[in-house]
């Protein structure tokens, strides 16, 4: 079946550094979603990804969607302490998400 | 905003027990979904349910089955509890239209 495979698995950074996770499938996606889930939390959404090349920010966060709708990225510009947690992609597979297993992000201060 | 609400943070159960998992959500969501989060693994898929009544498996279906008797509460039954089924888990659910996920607080179970 679809799989999505999200790479690294772990980051750790210095606080001020830029962090950058990624989604690859093999086959076409028809859209990816970005969820954070701080420690000892749930997973909260931070958008969706439908067209080919899309670009979203959303202050020091940039999504993107590859031409080929087969990868996304997730950067973060300037990590700050408040950006520990792990970041996972869902692919939209009808009524369901197929998610990779999500990078988690460390930021020593 | 969407609330939805697990019956419980933490539950300890002993092996061989029933345990019920409750989930509910107030935004008329037809879609509901468990999964079990472990280290490394991520999320994966137990069971969702699209309509009343209505349930597909996931990937881990096994020794799990879910009841949605009522649109906004969906259930997860563990027949018999095995200590492998110690796990966070976590209820979520959506409009059919948008797959944005709306999870729960997450129940974590630990089966002695």
């Amino acid at each position: 079946g679809q799989q999505v495979m999200q790479i690294p698995q772990y980051q750790h950074v210095q606080e001020g550094e830029d962090f950058t996770t990624y989604c690859n499938s093999s086959t076409t996606l028809s859209n990816i979603q970005w969820y954070k889930q701080r420690p000892g939390g749930h997973p909260v959404f931070l958008i969706q990804l439908v067209k080919s090349g899309e670009v979203k920010k959303q202050k020091r966060l940039t999504f993107q969607f590859g031409e080929a709708k087969k990868n996304s990225s997730l950067h973060i510009t300037a990590t700050q302490t408040t950006d520990v947690g792990t970041y996972f992609c869902g692919a939209g597979n009808n009524r369901k998400l197929i998610w990779g297993l999500g990078t988690s992000l460390a930021v020593n201060p | 905003d969407v609330k939805v609400t697990q019956s419980s943070r933490y539950l300890v159960k002993r092996t061989g027990e029933k345990v019920f998992l409750e989930c509910v959500q107030d935004m008329d969501h037809e879609n509901m979904f468990w999964y079990r989060q472990d280290p490394g693994l991520g999320l994966r898929l137990i069971y969702f349910s699209y309509d009343v009544k209505m349930k597909e498996k996931g990937d881990i279906p096994e020794g799990y089955s879910v009841s949605r008797e009522k649109k906004e509460r969906f259930s997860l039954i563990l027949e018999s509890a095995s200590t492998n089924q110690t796990s966070m888990y976590l209820c979520a659910s959506s409009l059919p239209g948008g797959p944005q996920h709306h999870f729960g607080d997450g129940t974590r179970l630990s089966i002695l």
